[in-house]
């Protein structure tokens, strides 16, 4: 199947751990972002890479760090977790001269106790 | 700033009623809008542009420049158009960063 893939779907984890997920497309595209949506469902981009290279880098602390070893990876860092990042990350990804489309993986629910 | 606002936080209507789903955007350049929908527990999804000017699922959206609105329409709701629907603007950097409104849930009731 053709399409954006995340793991882990859950992520149940205490205050203060460092965590990891990822996500994977497919797709051929060049261009992969993370987003956060949190509980009242907004849905806030964080941070975005074309072909590895960092272009969009939102007001996001710096506990959180992404990571992409190649054009279709794109992972999510985040050190020292609190409770204000329980939250859903979706990863998403286009083609930077594609039109705009964004194809969104399933989502990662992060609760942090 | 690029804002997208969607006032209704949840519209309830029954099936066979027309729908509208309100989205009002502040960019000053030339904007390019979109519809995405989550469906229960599934992934977001591309509903419509405006640049295309399509239908899909029933849906349709215009964009009016005068009053800064891309209003979601269909003339008979379904139940499976229960949803998530979120609009979103996509700003002219040219690295299509997209900024989301706050969504609207739609509940159609048989």
């Amino acid at each position: 199947d053709t399409a954006v893939s995340q793991t882990p779907k859950y992520l149940v984890t205490q205050m203060g751990n460092d965590k990891s997920i990822k996500c994977e497309q497919n797709l051929g595209h060049d261009t992969m972002y993370w987003y956060k949506q949190d509980s009242k469902k907004f849905l806030k981009i964080m941070f975005s890479y074309n072909n590895k290279e960092l272009i969009i880098n939102e007001t996001v602390p710096n506990r959180f760090s992404p990571k992409s070893p190649d054009k279709a990876h794109l992972n999510l860092h985040i050190n020292s977790l609190e409770l204000g990042d329980s939250a859903v990350y979706f990863c998403a990804s286009s083609q930077l001269a594609g039109g705009g489309t964004q194809y969104f993986g399933p989502g990662t629910r992060l609760t942090v106790l | 700033a690029q804002r997208v606002t969607q006032p209704e936080k949840l519209l309830s209507v029954f099936k066979g009623a027309p729908v509208e789903l309100k989205c009002n955007y502040s960019y000053s350049g030339s904007p390019e809008l979109f519809w995405y929908v989550q469906y229960s527990r599934q992934r977001l999804q591309l509903l419509l542009r405006h640049i295309s000017r399509e239908s899909i699922k029933g849906f349709t959206a215009d964009l009016n420049k005068g009053e800064t609105s891309f209003h979601l329409k269909k003339p008979f709701a379904q139940e499976e158009d229960s949803a998530m629907y979120y609009c979103a603007l996509k700003d002219g950097t040219g690295f299509q960063k997209l900024v989301f409104g706050t969504g609207t849930r739609l509940l159609v009731s048989p």
